[in-house]
């Protein structure tokens, strides 16, 4: 089993859709989550961190779920510049590596 | 915020030889850096954690003697392919951990190295 799984995707969705990804992750021992964006080519970029709690960021709202090992991302009124592969991150603390999901690519149409 | 610098930003050479590729924390110290991989299509995967002044620690399935880090400085660390052959053009990224309250520590990436081998 992969440390950190992710919805295969490619999800194509119209612009102003709300759309939701998933990931799920093995190590129970794990401490930070973050979503990543990377653009084609580029480096990634921190979308967000996720906490317990819940958090959001305007249009995006992330959960994690300890119990169930699982994250999300919510993006609400999607936006051609959305348009990304999107990455689960999972980290075990300071100075542990961080673990990649496979990423789940998001295109928003017009 | 935390900027990291790679250079080059991409490189083409002759099978054979050898690259060398720079990561900078530019205003920040790192002591921790990490280096990845990434095929096309592929998620980003981790080659090796890089400590100021200690050897690197490889990930399984890397070879140390293939790829020769070097974390010299507190804002800087090499990355250098020998002998590279066309199996080892990808885009080689690298990224310094940046220390937060807690464990919320957050990893800025460099923009990447794109290497082709021909």
């Amino acid at each position: 089993r992969k440390e950190v799984e992710q919805d295969p995707g490619p999800f194509n969705v119209p612009e102003g859709a709300t759309v939701a990804f998933n990931c799920t992750y093995s190590n129970s021992a794990s401490q930070s989550f973050f979503w990543y964006r990377q653009d084609c080519r580029k480096e990634p970029k921190l979308l967000m961190s996720v906490y317990s709690s819940g958090n959001e960021d305007g249009r995006f709202t992330a959960q994690l779920n300890r119990a169930s090992q699982y994250i999300s991302l919510l993006i609400r009124d999607s936006k051609l510049s959305d348009s990304a592969t999107y990455l689960c991150v999972v980290n075990g603390g300071y100075g542990q590596n961080f673990v990649f999901g496979p990423g789940t690519r998001l295109s928003v149409l017009p | 915020g935390a900027v990291v610098s790679q250079h080059p930003s991409w490189v083409i050479c002759k099978s054979g030889t050898s690259v060398k590729i720079e990561c900078r924390s530019l205003d920040f110290q790192a002591t921790t850096m990490f280096w990845y991989r990434q095929f096309p299509k592929q998620s980003l995967m981790l080659m090796a954690t890089s400590n100021e002044g200690s050897k690197a620690t490889y990930e399984q399935g890397v070879e140390k003697d293939k790829f020769l880090i070097n974390h010299a400085s507190l804002t800087l660390s090499t990355l250098t392919v020998t002998s590279a052959h066309p199996e080892d053009s990808s885009f080689y990224i690298c990224s310094a951990s940046l220390p937060r309250l807690g464990t919320d520590n957050e990893q800025f990436f460099g923009p990447g190295t794109r290497l082709t081998v021909l």
